[in-house]
């Protein structure tokens, strides 16, 4: 059984503080890994995705990947209230023998900038 | 970026009606799509797993009889709630890939209320 695990929160930041978002997985096998935002009521949206170790910025995201470690992690910088919403880790590994490839979600975090 | 499209964003049916859902990939070919369910202030569920062309694969719990899904072109997934109950409200989302270890794309969701 894959999984994906992340701390439900909420995490609350002040604003123009770093907030910092965190995932492990336990397939070592997982081969690409995807950050999404979901505002209450809406569906989610890929906000970030990243496939080699080490870091990715876009902007006032980065993503981090520690393949060694089976732990990504989403840091946003500068937080406005706007950012408020749940953030989604999923994590993309092959299934043995079947040759698809399986996405598997974590419960999310909440995540709640304060003015 | 790639663009799914959902349609009804919101439906009200009466008890015992069905309901059709429509997913499309506008700028991609979609080989698998997925559809979710949420309930208010919980996790995605993901229900079942739509390939082009062959049967969808269902989770645990979900059933087929109930939620028909059919994956006809590259582009188009539909899930159909058959004798909807007061139960069935929730909040449907479908998302579609493409390839191997390309993003998860998210339509909009379909917010469901039987009466």
């Amino acid at each position: 059984q894959k999984e994906v695990e992340q701390n439900s929160g909420p995490l609350s930041v002040p604003e123009g503080a770093i907030a910092s978002l965190n995932c492990t997985y336990s397939d070592r096998g997982s081969q690409s890994f995807f950050w999404y935002r979901q505002y209450s009521g809406k569906s989610p949206e890929l906000i970030m995705f990243i496939y080699s170790n080490g870091d990715k910025e876009d902007g006032r995201f980065t993503a981090q990947l520690n393949k060694a470690s089976q732990y990504v992690s989403l840091l946003i910088r500068d937080s406005q209230p706007s950012d408020s919403a749940t953030y989604l880790c999923a994590v993309n590994s092959r299934n043995s023998g079947a040759g698809s490839y399986q996405l598997t979600f974590g419960k999310g975090t909440k995540l709640s900038v304060i003015p | 970026g790639a663009v799914v499209s959902q349609h009804p964003s919101r439906v009200i049916c009466k008890s015992g009606t069905s309901v059709k859902i429509e997913c499309r990939s506008l700028d991609f070919q979609a080989t698998t799509m997925f559809w979710y369910r949420q309930f208010p202030k919980q996790s995605l569920m993901l229900m079942a797993t739509s390939n082009e062309g062959s049967k969808a694969t269902y989770e645990q719990g979900v059933e087929k009889d109930k939620f028909l899904i059919n994956h006809a072109s590259l582009t188009l997934s539909t899930l159909t709630v058959t004798s909807a109950h007061p139960e069935d409200s929730s909040f449907y989302i479908c998302s579609a890939r493409g390839l191997g270890n390309s993003p998860l794309h998210f339509g909009n969701g379909t917010r469901l209320t039987v009466t």
